[in-house]
């Protein structure tokens, strides 16, 4: 079975600050993708960063890092400068090739001014 | 590129009438669509992925005959809530998957539906 996991229901920073969101998953399959999805309150899904599971170098996208880990099975999502605009809903997600995406729970950011 | 439309944003329905939500693609062409539902502050859970000029493919738990999805072209996908129920409330996404696209696992979202039956 797939599975997402993320543990940290609801997570706050100082604006300004670094903040990492933890995720972990499940799969058997050996070729997959891994993503960050942002919703902010307009419930829009923007895409924050991607990672294929075959590279190993961590991807990164301006301020958005992740520390991908496929041995532990956990691709956390790291904000460095958190500004206002990060408030917003994050998804983790993965996807085994040509296939349907399976989601997290999400976190719940606030970035606190 | 890669605009996912839907419409309408918000609509709000009486018990036991049909309510219908397009998806399109408006600047690619879309070979699968999927459909998704979001309860307040939770996850998205998949609905049914529908391929173009096929039958969708429903995820189990989810009752086709309530939820018809047709996928006419390959940029339009319409949901039907058929006899729609306050339990149907919701939030309702889509997402398209573009046709002969490099990464063929990326998706674009669109802005969602929100559904209210009264």
């Amino acid at each position: 079975a797939q599975t997402v996991t993320q543990s940290q229901p609801e997570m706050s920073v100082q604006e300004a600050e670094t903040v990492t969101l933890s995720c972990t998953y499940d799969t058997s399959e050996s070729n997959y993708y891994l993503f960050w999805y942002k919703q902010p309150p307009s419930r829009q899904m923007i895409l924050v960063i991607r990672q294929e599971a075959y590279k190993q170098q961590n991807a990164t996208e301006n301020r958005f890092s992740v520390n991908f880990q496929k041995a532990a099975k956990s691709f956390s999502l790291k904000i460095s400068d958190s500004q206002l605009g990060d408030t917003a809903m994050y998804f983790c997600a993965f996807i085994v090739t040509g296939n349907q995406f399976y989601f997290g729970t999400g976190t719940s950011l606030t970035v606190i001014p | 590129g890669a605009v996912v439309s839907q419409h309408p944003s918000r609509v709000i329905c009486k018990s036991g009438t049909s309510v219908k939500i397009e998806c399109r693609s408006l600047d690619f062409q879309a070979t699968t669509m999927f459909w998704y539902r979001q309860f307040p502050k939770k996850s998205l859970m998949l609905m049914a992925t529908s391929n173009e000029g096929s039958k969708a493919t429903y995820e189990q738990g989810v009752e086709k005959d309530k939820f018809l999805i047709n996928h006419a072209s390959l940029t339009l996908s319409t949901l039907t809530v058929t006899s729609a129920h306050p339990e149907d409330s919701s939030f309702y996404i889509c997402s398209a998957r573009e046709w002969g696209r490099r990464e063929v696992n990326e998706q674009f979202f669109g802005p969602g539906t929100r559904l209210t039956v009264l």
